[in-house]
């Protein structure tokens, strides 16, 4: 029972550009969500993250937005450079404890 | 302090032998949890401890894992009579009580090959 879905495996932008990843929930309880970014032989670390109460939460590059109705939420990052190229998973929780991850996108940023 | 550290990074066995893995966390992070992480998935949730206090189990924990915190520091995970089935990379992360406490930092993971 996938309670968190990231429906690209994969995405690839040109340098400069902007990415877009996409991250679906179905559990309503949800109060918290994170992205995180994971390069090969290392463990994920830590993005953005974003309450419930908030729709938008931006830290330099990176912008999560959050659409609580649909639940949906998505990472954008602008501009795109080729250090960004990993892995990313989105994660949700609705009592901090258990995190639920998704299966991950895979971002190739091209110079 | 270096992070989340994690041992042995990888391990191969032979099925039916015991595995142990050790993570020890941030020093000043109470929460410390175990996931496990398969090809092509994202982390799945094993355990999780407050201090030496183990508060929630995945259905996905068998009874051949078990994970002590003994002292509310370092953690282990012990696996018996491993599995094929088993062969994963097993990550440990830990956060604090307070401040960023839905923030998890984790280590770069245990990988484990059964053969």
């Amino acid at each position: 029972d996938q309670q968190v879905k990231q429906n690209s495996p994969s995405l690839s932008v040109q340098e400069g550009r902007i990415s877009i990843l996409n991250c679906d929930y179905t559990n309503s309880m949800f109060d918290y969500f994170l992205w995180y970014k994971k390069y090969p032989a290392e463990g994920p670390t830590f993005l953005i993250s974003i309450s419930s109460i908030k729709d938008k939460n931006e830290d330099g590059r990176f912008t999560v937005f959050l659409n609580k109705s649909a639940k949906h939420l998505s990472l954008h990052i602008v501009p795109s450079q080729p250090g960004d190229s990993a892995v990313y998973f989105c994660a949700a929780s609705e009592t901090g404890n258990q995190f639920y991850f998704g299966t991950g996108t895979s971002l190739t940023v091209i110079p | 302090d270096t992070g989340v550290s994690q041992d042995p990074r990888h391990k191969i066995t032979k099925r039916g032998q015991n595995v142990t893995f050790r993570c020890d966390p941030i020093s000043e992070h109470n929460r410390l949890y175990w996931y496990r992480q398969t090809l092509g998935q994202g982390p799945e949730f094993l355990t999780y401890f407050q201090n030496e206090a183990q508060l929630e189990k995945s259905r996905l924990l068998s009874d051949r894992f078990s994970a002590e915190r003994p002292k509310g520091s370092f953690s282990t995970l012990e696996i018996q009579r491993t599995e094929q089935g088993d062969s994963a990379m097993y990550l440990c992360a830990s956060s604090p009580l307070t401040g960023l406490t839905n923030v998890l930092t984790f280590g770069a993971g245990s990988r484990l090959t059964v053969l």
